[in-house]
């Protein structure tokens, strides 16, 4: 099984600031790796897949990067709504999912 | 709009059975595979099974292998997940998902369904 291993836990920032999250592979997943967004009490949305390509409806301030083993999300200024948890997620091989990092505001 | 709807959740005791379904509008859903995907309360996600488009391939995680079924009716645009053996563990609230730019049955997720919670607990 591929582990996903993200960082930090959680990321304390204030409205306009960048966030660089990071999401780091057991092994080489080339760059088969998603990220989604949760807000409390709703479904996942994807934001990023294929490690750097935007979902449909995703703004701009939001991209991805990185291969192999270690990816980045980037939120360039954060909004608002832009404050819940990010999860990535490879299908390398199968479905397996990171810890979660949350983005709270300070 | 594609719509994921679950249904069937609620509080069964350790051992028993739960259906849970999943309706799906807004798409062709006969053409794509579909995923559930579980999240016990506080914590991460974590994959449960997937059935190919046309119900001839099904995979589940080890955890729930043996225990669960996922089953289609492409005729109703619905997806089931039959969970017997319940156990504790099994606690958490319960996605479908449409894979999307799957490779076999390892894909991204597009859209998901709301989510309906199992409770197992005596």
């Amino acid at each position: 099984e591929i582990v996903l291993t993200q960082s930090p836990a959680t990321l304390s920032l204030s409205p306009g600031e960048r966030a660089t999250l990071s999401c780091r592979a057991s092994q080489s997943i080339s760059s088969y790796l998603a990220w989604y967004q949760q807000k409390p009490g709703q479904a996942p949305r994807l934001l990023i897949y294929d490690a750097s390509n935007r979902a449909t409806g995703i703004p701009a301030r939001f991209s991805g990067s990185g291969s192999g083993t270690d990816f980045t999300l980037s939120i360039s200024s954060l909004e608002p709504e832009d404050f819940a948890v990010y999860y990535c997620q490879q299908r390398s091989n199968w479905l397996t999912f990171g810890g979660g990092t949350k983005v709270e505001i300070k | 709009q594609v719509q994921l709807v679950e249904s069937g959740g609620g509080v069964v005791q350790p051992g028993r059975s739960l259906r849970l379904s999943c309706a799906a509008s807004g798409f062709t859903f006969s053409s794509y595979g579909i995923h559930w995907v579980r999240q016990a309360p506080g914590k991460g996600l974590e994959w449960v099974a997937v059935i190919w488009y046309d119900g001839s391939d099904k995979y589940y995680a080890d955890s729930v292998k043996g225990r669960f079924t996922i089953s289609r009716d492409n005729s109703k645009n619905t997806l089931y997940l039959q969970m017997n053996s319940l156990r504790a563990e099994d606690t958490a609230v319960y996605y479908c998902a449409r894979g999307f730019y799957c490779n076999g049955g390892s894909c991204y997720l597009d859209y998901w369904g709301q989510g309906t919670l199992v409770t197992v607990s005596s």
